[in-house]
């Protein structure tokens, strides 16, 4: 079955530590980003990654950390330095990135829940 | 700055009758739009795309309607029915060749039986 993978589902992290969150996908996708959900905003890009072993930095990539080793997997790392990271985060892919392609919708995976206590 | 807006948070309608959902951009070089669905704790699904030069792509029970002299589309669903009750998220591609989605801030959808 292909498709996007998170884990874990739900991730509690006391405040102050550094944690990583998994990211895998069996589509063949070149393409992959990370994002965040807040209450009543939208999805908000934090990092992207073209194709394998590169990666630019979206929206509010501050305290935040990827590596793209593979080209099925996308980890991201929230560090201490992130002022406020309880929130939803979800990871998508794509085939490409050519906008005339109307392939490139993403997908997403089911997304991990991130709570500082 | 928020490029892409979904300014009504929240609709509810009848089971059977229509849904629009409404979304504007402020970017003319958008020329790629997106709309997607998500479920509480899930992460959002692919529903329906239109391209700039078009105005209109139907798909089913959805619709999406593009009106870029005004910067304006809408997503219209007909007839509702209980199980389209989710968050809406509008997107554009982003200019440049990067792929970067911008979504709006989604509108939850009710439908009632």
């Amino acid at each position: 079955d292909g498709g996007i993978t998170q884990s874990p589902k739900y991730l509690f992290r006391k405040e102050g530590q550094n944690v990583t969150l998994s990211c895998e996908q069996n589509l063949n996708h070149d393409a992959m980003y990370w994002y965040r959900q807040d209450p009543g905003q939208g999805l908000r890009l934090i990092y992207y990654s073209q194709i394998v072993n590169d990666f630019q930095k979206g929206d509010i990539a501050e305290g935040y950390s990827v590596s793209r080793e593979k080209k099925e997997s996308f980890p991201l790392t929230v560090t201490s330095a992130q002022k406020n990271p309880t929130a939803f985060y979800l990871c998508a892919s794509s085939p490409g990135t050519s906008v005339f392609i109307s392939t490139d919708t993403q997908y997403f995976g089911p997304g991990t829940r991130l709570t500082v206590l | 700055d928020q490029q892409v807006k979904q300014n009504s948070p929240s609709l509810s309608v009848q089971e059977g009758r229509i849904s629009i959902l409404n979304c504007d951009y402020t970017n003319s070089m958008f020329d790629y739009f997106l709309w997607y669905k998500k479920y509480p704790a899930e992460g959002p699904t692919f529903l329906i795309s239109i391209s700039s030069i078009k105005d209109k792509n139907e798909d089913g029970r959805f619709t999406v309607f593009l009106n870029k002299s005004a910067k304006h589309l809408s997503l219209h669903i007909v007839p509702s029915q209980p199980g389209d009750s989710a968050v809406y998220f509008c997107a554009a591609i982003g200019s440049g060749n990067t792929g970067k989605l911008i979504f709006g801030q989604g509108t939850t959808l009710q439908v009632k039986p």
